[in-house]
Formats: C-alpha cells, sequence, structure tokens
C-alpha cells in the first residue's frame, strides 16, 4: 500500500516568507509526527498528533512554527517568516496507534522529506 | 551527557567484514530501543527493534545491556548494501510529566568498500 507521502520535495524560499508544508500519513494511522533533520545532525522532534487529542507541540523551536492536522489525517506544518537557520530537512512520519509510553514499540514509517532552503 | 550518543564514524570497512556500533543512551527509564537504517538523503526507516535478551535478524544483531545504558548493533559478512547510516533510537521520558518520545541519535555512517 502507499507510504507515508510529503510535499513539496523541495522548498527554495527567500528570508522571511512563510511556507506551508504538507504531509499525508498512510491511511490508518493515528499518530502522526513531525521532524526536522539539519545537515549532519539527528532527528529533532517537533510536533505529535494522536487522534483527536490535543497535538504535543513541545518540540517545536518557536512560535514562528506550527501545524495542523485536519480530518485526522492530512498534516501541515507552517514556517512564518522563515530564517537561514530553518533550512533542513523536514520529515513526517506515522505511526499504527498510540506510541506513547515507556514501553512503546510501534515502528514509525518516515515520508520522504521536504528540503526546505532559505536563502 | 547528551540523551542518546553513538560512535562517531565513519566506519569504512571491506567486503565480508564484520562491524559493530555502540550507543549510550542517559536515560535510565527507558524501555524501548531501536536502530533505524538512513540511506544518503533518504527517510530514515525500522532495521530493528533491540530487546533485553538480545535478538538477531539474519546478519544483523542487536543487544541491550540496561546497567551499562549501552546498546549495540553487529554486522556479519558486510555487504556493498550495507552502506548508509545507523541511527541509534531510544524511547525517553521529557518533560517530567510521564510522556515519552522516540529520541534519535545522530547517526553512525557506514561505507562499506569493494
Amino acid at each position: 500500500g502507499a507510504g507515508v507521502s510529503q510535499s513539496p520535495s523541495n522548498k527554495v524560499t527567500e528570508k522571511g516568507k512563510d511556507v506551508e508544508l504538507r504531509c499525508d500519513p498512510i491511511s490508518g494511522h493515528t499518530a502522526l509526527y513531525w521532524y526536522r533533520q539539519s545537515l549532519g545532525q539527528g532527528l529533532e522532534f517537533l510536533i505529535y498528533f494522536q487522534g483527536n487529542s490535543a497535538p504535543d507541540k513541545s518540540g517545536l523551536p518557536s512560535d514562528r512554527f506550527s501545524a495542523e492536522r485536519t480530518g485526522g489525517s492530512v498534516s501541515t506544518l507552517t514556517i512564518q517568516r522563515t530564517q537561514q537557520e530553518d533550512s533542513a530537512v523536514y520529515l513526517c512520519a506515522s505511526s499504527s496507534r498510540f506510541s506513547r509510553g515507556p514501553r512503546s514499540n510501534n515502528t514509525q514509517y518516515f515520508g520522504p522529506g521536504t528540503r526546505l532552503t532559505v536563502l | 551527557r547528551k540523551e542518546v550518543e553513538q560512535d562517531p564514524g565513519p566506519f569504512n570497512v571491506p567486503e565480508g567484514a564484520t562491524v559493530a556500533f555502540n550507543c549510550t543512551y542517559s536515560n535510565s527509564a527507558s524501555q524501548s530501543f531501536f536502530w533505524y537504517r538512513q540511506d544518503c538523503r533518504k527517510e530514515p526507516k525500522l532495521l530493528m527493534s533491540v530487546y533485553s535478551s538480545g535478538n538477531e535478524d539474519g546478519r544483523f544483531t542487536a543487544q541491550l545491556n540496561r546497567a551499562s545504558q549501552y546498546i549495540s548493533l553487529l554486522i556479519r559478512d558486510s555487504k556493498l548494501s550495507d552502506s548508509a547510516t545507523y541511527l541509534c533510537v531510544v524511547n525517553t521520558a521529557y518533560s517530567g510529566a510521564g510522556s515519552y518520545q522516540l529520541t534519535f541519535g545522530k547517526g553512525t555512517k557506514l561505507s562499506v568498500i569493494p
């Protein structure tokens, strides 16, 4: 079946512009995550959605970052007034069920990412 | 101390070699551990979970030492296709409120040379 998809695959923008990144999770997956990965760095957690619960926004680096998940499926990550340090690959992942808690063993399936370059 | 630390690499090994990656984690309450593989300019993919008793999947063996807070991945008979970055991943608590999330190490790059 179809995996996680993200669009656009690449985005080049000018400093100060707003950008929207889209994620389509695997059908039926209730959990959705956003991460970013800067060059040569590990994955940095940004935000987590689980069903209809309030999202966990604890990883968002500033109030310029926000995300929505409409209808429990598609998610959009918005970055306002982009800065050069926002340049990174933004990865979305989904998993099949509630995956928090110390013994969680649910696999996260990643999309191909959106490579954002802020000039 | 960083939450998840890995050998920085890169590891350059000949085909057929055995290579081992190490990872340490700082949160003693962590309960779930994984190895993910990330090919160049691709997304991470789960390679294997790591269980307390150790587990094996073909040429790959993962082990966990809770006392030392240490995880390892052993690859035997390396293939060219094993060339990738290997990410150590730990389910860690944060915010002191009983919430957990996956924390990814920065990864170790492996290059298998013909």
